[in-house]
């Protein structure tokens, strides 16, 4: 079945730091694939989204690049900030299955000043 | 746009009780809204799709009868955990789709049960 792997965190960097949360998956189909951010206490965000193989999607400084020849969707920022200590999801959803996610097991990140 | 709220946020309530949470798309009908479950630290577990006039679907290993899921409109589903016991406590996460050619979900803030 379709699946999603993420790096394990918890990640921790300083300030400014460059950024980058791997993220690779299977499918058996074309899969739009997704970024969500939980922020402590909270629930899911969308952070991006893309569609097909090498749209990027971009929001807050955070890219992501669809790659169907290494099934690869890593998310980066290239200086990131306190405020975005939290914990960042992949995760796809094919087209023939009603809508339903599937997601990566979550990475922590805490970004210290 | 494209508010779902979850209430309560947060309820505590005694072994074999039974809890409702409700799930709302503030501004958009659902036809399609999903629960999930999150353990600490631990990804999402869709528990059931929830479509608005029919059944929930339940995905392999979740008890139907032990999360009740009613889909009654366009804008509300509710999950009910009859009979709670410690293990159910969790933390609840439903979302919402506005509709089929939508392949993104909109996501309450979650509802953290716990069970004494």
């Amino acid at each position: 079945g379709d699946s999603v792997t993420q790096m394990e965190g918890p990640v921790t960097l300083s300030e400014e730091a460059f950024l980058t949360i791997n993220c690779t998956y299977t499918a058996t189909g074309y899969p739009s694939l997704f970024w969500y951010v939980q922020y402590p206490g909270e629930g899911l965000q969308l952070l991006l989204k893309a569609t097909k193989a090498d749209d990027k999607g971009s929001n807050k400084g955070f890219e992501a690049t669809y790659r169907k020849e290494t099934t690869s969707f890593h998310l980066e920022k290239g200086s990131v900030q306190v405020s975005d200590s939290a914990v960042y999801f992949c995760a796809l959803s094919e087209g023939n299955q009603g809508g339903k996610l599937i997601f990566g097991q979550g990475t922590e990140l805490s970004v210290k000043p | 746009g494209a508010v779902v709220s979850q209430h309560p946020s947060r309820v505590i309530c005694k072994s074999g009780t039974s809890v409702k949470i409700e799930c709302r798309s503030l501004d958009f009908q659902a036809t399609t809204m999903f629960w999930y479950r999150q353990f600490p630290k631990k990804s999402l577990m869709l528990m059931a799709t929830s479509n608005e006039g029919s059944k929930a679907t339940y995905e392999q290993g979740v008890e139907k009868d032990k999360f009740l899921i009613n889909h009654a409109s366009l804008t509300l589903s509710t999950l009910t955990v009859t009979s709670a016991h410690p293990e159910d406590s969790s933390f609840y996460i439903c979302s919402a789709r506005p509709g089929e050619r939508y392949n993104e979900q909109f996501f309450g803030p979650g509802t953290r049960l716990t069970v004494l």
